[in-house]
């Protein structure tokens, strides 16, 4: 599976837009990026997912670099709820793990009043 | 509502005894998935299965097991031989295909004393 790179923490104000990176320089051609968060204690939610073009649905937006070695997930207008630990994944079948999605440690995101 | 249901929320046992946490979902899911995760950790892959009366170990399946007779419920049973079983652990379900999400269930933290 590729492995994804993101920072371990980022700061965002109220109001303002969150723009948390993600590097995916290995990934093929058949691999999806998906976008989790989870919030303490909680289970991950589901927020977005993409293969090469840029998504948007009502939590937020998905940009895909053309050469797809790269994305960014956009929450347009962060509230406090959004403080959470944000995971990008690279989905692909492996034979070793079926269609589960594989998490790395993520980005902590906090949004400060 | 659809969804995805882990029971119980909190557990606890003494060391020693085996304990077997339930993961039900009426989503009409073929694939199913047990996570465990620890503190400022991501999750890791326990078990997976992708149809019904079959299942496949993932990364760290020492001390666990699990079964799948119906479609609708994969539970875990966490047995005496896992040597650090206090841990998080999440149950998910998706389609077998990389075009939709999977869903999480909102966990069971499990204490043994």
């Amino acid at each position: 599976d590729a492995k994804t790179t993101q920072p371990p923490s980022m700061d965002c104000a109220e109001g303002r837009a969150a723009n948390l990176p993600c590097n995916h320089s290995t990934i093929s051609g058949n691999e999806y990026v998906y976008w989790y968060r989870q919030i303490h204690s909680q289970g991950p939610q589901y927020i977005i997912h993409g293969l090469k073009n840029n998504e948007t649905n009502e939590m937020a937006s998905l940009i895909i670099t053309e050469d797809r070695k790269s994305s960014t997930l956009i929450l347009p207008h962060a509230t406090l709820r959004d403080t959470a630990v944000y995971y990008c994944i690279v989905r692909a079948f492996n034979s070793n793990s079926g269609y589960a999605l594989n998490f790395g440690k993520g980005t902590s995101l906090l949004v400060t009043p | 509502d659809g969804g995805i249901t882990q029971s119980p929320k909190y557990l606890f046992r003494k060391e020693g005894q085996n304990v077997t946490l339930s993961c039900e979902q009426n989503l009409n899911h073929d694939a199913m998935y047990w996570y465990r995760q620890d503190p400022g950790q991501g999750l890791r892959l326990i078990y997976y299965s992708q149809i019904v009366n079959d299942f496949q170990k993932g990364d760290i399946a020492e001390g666990y097991s699990v079964s799948r007779e119906k479609k609708e419920s994969f539970p875990l049973t966490v047995t005496s031989a896992q040597k650090n079983p206090t841990a998080f652990y999440l149950c998910a379900s998706s389609l077998v295909t990389l075009r939709t999400e999977a869903f999480f269930g909102q966990g069971t933290r499990l204490t043994v004393v």
